[in-house]
């Protein structure tokens, strides 16, 4: 088990292009988290799962923004029709059952030139 | 009412020093108040967390103290290194629910050596 998995860990794209990320969370941990993070300020979140359920999300999660979480698995946040806006890293976490702590992947940076 | 503030947003410490990082917050129904370390181009890792039940939590050179009443907390690294710059996020989390973080703005701390 090697952790939180990301990818990509880069990607630049044209406004108004489609992308979409990809997160493997630790094995057997059932919940996962989207956070977005700009420049100079802490993540802030997104959206949650718990197993397959998206349970929660943000009002910075606008209509151009959907996740998924198929099977419980791996998740995946597609952003559509990008702007500058969204360029920042996206963070995503996982942590399992009742345990208090949730451990980040290295994020995947969005460059939306 | 969901803020937490954290100061100062730069820290420079002499290494041997001590490197104090403050934050502060409102939702009394935060029950679990982490602080993550973030390397460039990492994602956080977790160092230290607190429940606010406890007043103190020391692990190795890193402490958080914890003031209920005052509803501030802080992070205290004693002996500061050059391996310790980085920048350090406070947060705070109701665990009941989604477990969501609610992160400070971060601290950018260098350690000279």
């Amino acid at each position: 088990d090697t952790g939180v998995s990301q990818n990509p860990r880069h990607k630049i794209t044209k406004r108004g292009q489609n992308v979409t990320f990809r997160c493997d969370p630790i094995s057997e941990h059932n919940r996962l988290y989207w956070y977005r993070q700009t420049l100079g300020q802490g993540p802030e979140f997104l959206t949650y799962f718990q197993n397959e359920a998206q349970l929660e999300k943000s009002r910075l999660l606008s209509d151009r923004f959907s996740a998924e979480r198929p099977k419980g698995s791996f998740s995946t946040l597609e952003i559509q029709r990008t702007e500058q806006g969204d360029s920042a890293m996206y963070l995503c976490a996982s942590r399992w059952g009742a345990s208090t702590e949730a451990f980040f992947g290295q994020g995947t940076r969005l460059t939306v030139v | 009412q969901q803020q937490v503030k954290q100061s100062p947003q730069s820290l420079i410490v002499q290494k041997g020093g001590i490197s104090i990082i403050n934050c502060a917050y409102e939702n009394t129904a935060f029950d679990y108040f982490p602080w993550y370390q973030q390397f460039p181009g990492k994602g956080p890792a977790l160092l230290i967390a607190i429940r606010p039940d406890v007043s103190e939590k020391k692990e190795g050179r890193f402490t958080i103290s914890f003031n209920k009443s005052a509803k501030q907390f802080s992070l205290h690294i004693m002996d500061s290194q050059p391996g310790d710059s980085a920048t350090y996020f406070c947060a705070a989390s109701i665990t009941s629910g989604t477990y969501k973080y609610i992160f400070g703005t971060g601290t950018r701390l260098k350690v000279l050596a």
